[in-house]
């Protein structure tokens, strides 16, 4: 069953603290993205990464950092330096197809509350 | 600065009525163009992929793009109270050596039953 999946679903974190969200994915897909999504707004880019052991910063990449080891696995790390982390957060992928053609997926989300 | 604009709504429209939705693009070399629809605290889920002009029919659905005028609609027929949801337009730039989509910020859209 094909597939991205991220956990926890649901974080809660503390002033303070950096926090890992996990995103893993079964597609055999070389790109993969992290997205913030605000109540009422759209996606913003944090990181992405298009092959193993490579990744740039996106839009809003300050405060936040990823590492891709793997190609299945894109974990991203919220440090305490983002300065408001509250937000829903989208991870996707996508394979490098015909040029231009390459539609991404998303997993479910994790939703990231600051205490 | 590439840009993808689309009225944040809300769009309310009666069931069994047509929706219509619109998105318009600022880069003219734009290559491929997707629908998304989001329900309320969910990801966004794949709808429609257009990439030349024209129109492009699934179901209940209909892309239109219109690469002179740079603007690309979804059509959504029948409408049904589960159709409600915020539909987010992307579109993949002409030098998109990073693999990057555009997205805009979504419509909302009610279906009124």
């Amino acid at each position: 069953d094909g597939g991205i999946t991220q956990s926890p679903k649901y974080l809660f974190r503390k002033e303070g603290q950096n926090v890992t969200l996990s995103c893993e994915q079964n597609l055999n897909h070389d790109a993969m993205y992290w997205y913030r999504q605000d109540p009422g707004q759209g996606l913003r880019l944090i990181y992405y990464s298009q092959i193993v052991n490579d990744f740039q910063k996106g839009d809003i990449a300050e405060g936040y950092s990823v590492s891709r080891e793997k190609k299945e696995s894109f974990p991203l790390t919220v440090t305490s330096a983002q300065k408001n982390p509250t937000a829903f957060y989208l991870c996707a992928s996508s394979s490098k197809g015909l040029a231009g053609r390459n539609e991404q997926f998303f997993g479910p989300g994790t939703r990231l509350t600051v205490l | 600065q590439k840009e993808v604009e689309q009225n944040s709504g809300p769009l309310s429209v009666p069931e069994g009525a047509i929706a219509s939705l619109n998105c318009t693009y600022s880069d003219r070399g734009s290559q491929s163009f997707f629908w998304y629809r989001q329900y309320s605290g969910k990801s966004p889920e794949l709808i429609m992929f257009i990439y030349s002009n024209g129109d492009k029919e699934d179901g209940r659905f209909t892309a239109q793009l219109n690469k002179a005028s740079q603007y690309v609609s979804l059509l959504i027929r029948d409408s049904q109270p589960s159709d409600s949801a915020t539909y987010l337009c992307a579109v993949v730039p002409l030098m998109n050596r990073d693999d990057k989509i555009i997205f805009g910020k979504g419509t909302r859209l009610h279906i009124l039953p």
